[in-house]
Order: C-alpha cells, then structure tokens, then sequence
C-alpha cells in the first residue's frame, strides 16, 4: 500500500526559527512535492523535485528552500520563520510527472508565533 | 497558466441526500484527478478521470474534456463523506487545484 509519512502533525515555532519539515515515502517514486494549503486558496506547489539532489521552484518559493539527499525523503525548510507562513504543509509523491497521480501525506499543521 | 475553478464553494447536506461538485477548468487538460480530504487533513485520491464516467461505490465522476468541465456526483450521502473536494489537473508535471469544495453532511 502506498505510504508518505511526515515527521509531525503540528508543530508550533518562533519567529526567525530555521525549521524542517520531514516527508518519507516508501514507494520508489521519483517525484516529490512540497504544498501549502490556505483557507480559499487551496494547495500552492512550493516546490518539487524529480530525481535525488534536483529541485524545481514551484508557485510560491520565496521564503522556503528544499533538500532531497535520499530517493525517499524530501525535506522542506523554513529558513527564518515567519507568521504569514502558519499554514498547513503537504507532502505528496508521484512515480512519474505526466499521467500518474500524487500520494500525499497526512500534513503537518504549523504555527508560527 | 490553466485556471481550475470548483462550485459551490459550500455545500450543507442531510444524511442520505445526493449532490453533484463541479470542476471546470480555463484550457485543454489531458487528465484530472478528484481528491477528499477529511477532517484531519488527509487527502485522499478519489478517480483519475481524465474523461468519461467512473465509478466507485456511492461516488461517480463524468469528464468531458471538449467541454473542459468535470463533475464528481455523491450518492446517498453519510456523515463520512464531510471534508473537502479537490479537482486537480497536471500541466507539466505539477498538480494545479481547485479551491475546493467544501462538504458537511448532517445526521
């Protein structure tokens, strides 16, 4: 069964706080990708990646950076935190970036004070 | 880019009721994807449609792509199926969404 986990469901940080976001999976897939979801805004592609140590921007890089140093994990990092990034994070998976879909994780909820 | 708008933004049901959600998209798309996510967060993938008709259980969606609009239907409706519905379409590899449809099914 197809799995994506990440590292925590809610997580609370600091203003100026460098934080990580963890996302496994564990179904051989190539591609990985980082979402935000906000209320009447759906999900916004932060960033994805196709292959170990490659990245592409998405919709809304600005503020957030990515490292894939493993085929199956995707890390997510918030540089210096700040409060207009509280939001909830997903992270999904794919075998290939054409026709197939995406596997997501559960989600991790962030507050940033 | 390819613009994904879904109606109604909001939707109220009793228990048992049916609905249709609506998805329709601003150009040409070789598949689409309905999404629910529950309550806590979860996405889950509902159909890969890029067009016709399928079918699971309760729940059947209809693409038509000439028309480029895509419909997902809700059949007997239960308090488990409050959440929130996604239509998605890929453009070069990347997912773009909907705003959702937001659903709440009363006992």
């Amino acid at each position: 069964d197809v799995k994506v986990t990440q590292s925590s469901r809610y997580l609370v940080k600091r203003t100026g706080e460098k934080v990580f976001l963890e996302c496994v999976q564990d179904m051989d897939h190539e591609n990985m990708f980082w979402y935000r979801q906000d209320p009447g805004l759906g999900l916004r592609l932060i960033y994805f990646s196709y292959d170990v140590k490659m990245k592409e921007k998405g919709d809304i890089p600005e503020g957030y950076s990515v490292s894939r140093e493993k085929k199956e994990r995707f890390s997510l990092i918030l540089e210096s935190a700040s409060t207009n990034q509280t939001s909830m994070y997903l992270c999904a998976s794919s075998p290939g970036l054409t026709v197939e879909t995406q596997y997501f994780g559960p989600g991790t909820r962030l507050l940033v004070l | 880019g390819i613009q994904v708008e879904q109606s109604p933004p909001d939707l109220i049901l009793q228990e048992g009721a049916n609905s249709t959600l609506r998805c329709n998209f601003s150009d040409s798309v070789n598949n689409l994807q309905w999404f629910h996510q529950n309550p806590w967060g979860q996405l889950i993938n509902l159909f890969y449609i890029p067009s016709g008709t399928k079918q699971n259980g309760r729940l059947s969606a209809t693409t038509v792509a000439t028309e480029r609009y895509s419909l997902l239907y809700i059949s007997s409706s239960q308090t488990t199926d409050s959440g929130v519905y996604f239509c998605a379409v890929n453009q070069g590899g990347k997912l773009i969404f909907g705003q959702g449809t937001e659903l709440s099914v009363k006992p």
